[in-house]
């Protein structure tokens, strides 16, 4: 199973942008990279994902390797609100099944 | 929409009680799953189903068993509790996932369970 690597926590200040790393040097050809986070007393909710080439979307941008063995995502401009935990994760290929790592602990500072 | 439901939201059991833990969701998703997450710490796969009739085990499945009879429901069951189950568990559903193609999960509310 390809496995990723991220820092257990990061801090940020409001209004200012955000760049959460992950490493996944053991990625397969066929694995998307998907970031999920968990705001605080809620369930996990679905942030973003690609494959290879960068993407965007209303809630944040991911930037990957040419490589693919690391992404990064971005927030372009925290908010107090931002604060969670977000997971980097590569879901299992066979089924798509989501693993949770620890993911980084982001807060945001006023 | 209701998205994925979860009931009941809080439940206290003691040690060798049994008990249900009801998911459902409304958007005809073919894959389920539940996960436990303890303090601290990020969420590990129970369980999960890739249809109706069709389960199969996760990460940490002893002490849990799951069905699968319709589309929409995917009830999870403690047959004897343990302390060591107190948890927080989340349900998710998505359409069917494939290895060339990936599909968004979405996450129920949660059930908080302490086991006594």
């Amino acid at each position: 199973d390809a496995k990723t690597t991220q820092p257990n926590s990061m801090e940020s200040n409001e209004e200012e942008p955000v760049h959460l790393p992950c490493n996944h040097s053991t990625i397969s050809g066929t694995d998307y990279i998907h970031w999920y986070r968990q705001l605080p007393s809620q369930g996990p909710e679905y942030v973003i994902h690609g494959l290879t080439s960068n993407v965007n979307n209303r809630m944040a941008s991911l930037a990957i390797a040419e490589d693919r063995k690391s992404s990064t995502l971005i927030l372009h401009r925290a908010t107090l609100r931002d604060a969670a935990v977000y997971y980097c994760i590569l879901p299992y290929n066979q089924g798509g099944k989501l693993i949770f790592g620890q993911g980084t602990e982001l807060s945001v500072k006023p | 929409n209701a998205g994925v439901t979860q009931t009941p939201k809080f439940q206290v059991l003691k040690t060798g009680q049994s008990m249900t833990l009801q998911c459902a969701q409304d958007m005809n998703h073919e894959y389920m799953s539940w996960y436990r997450q303890d303090p601290g710490m990020g969420l590990r796969l129970i369980h999960y189903s890739v249809g109706a009739g069709i389960t199969d085990q996760g990460e940490v499945p002893n002490g849990y068993n799951v069905s699968r009879s319709t589309t929409e429901d995917f009830p999870l069951r403690l047959l004897s509790a343990a302390p060591s189950q107190t948890s927080v568990y989340f349900c998710a559903s998505s359409r069917r996932p494939s290895g060339s193609s990936s599909n968004e999960q979405f996450f129920g509310p949660g059930t908080r369970l302490t086991v006594l």
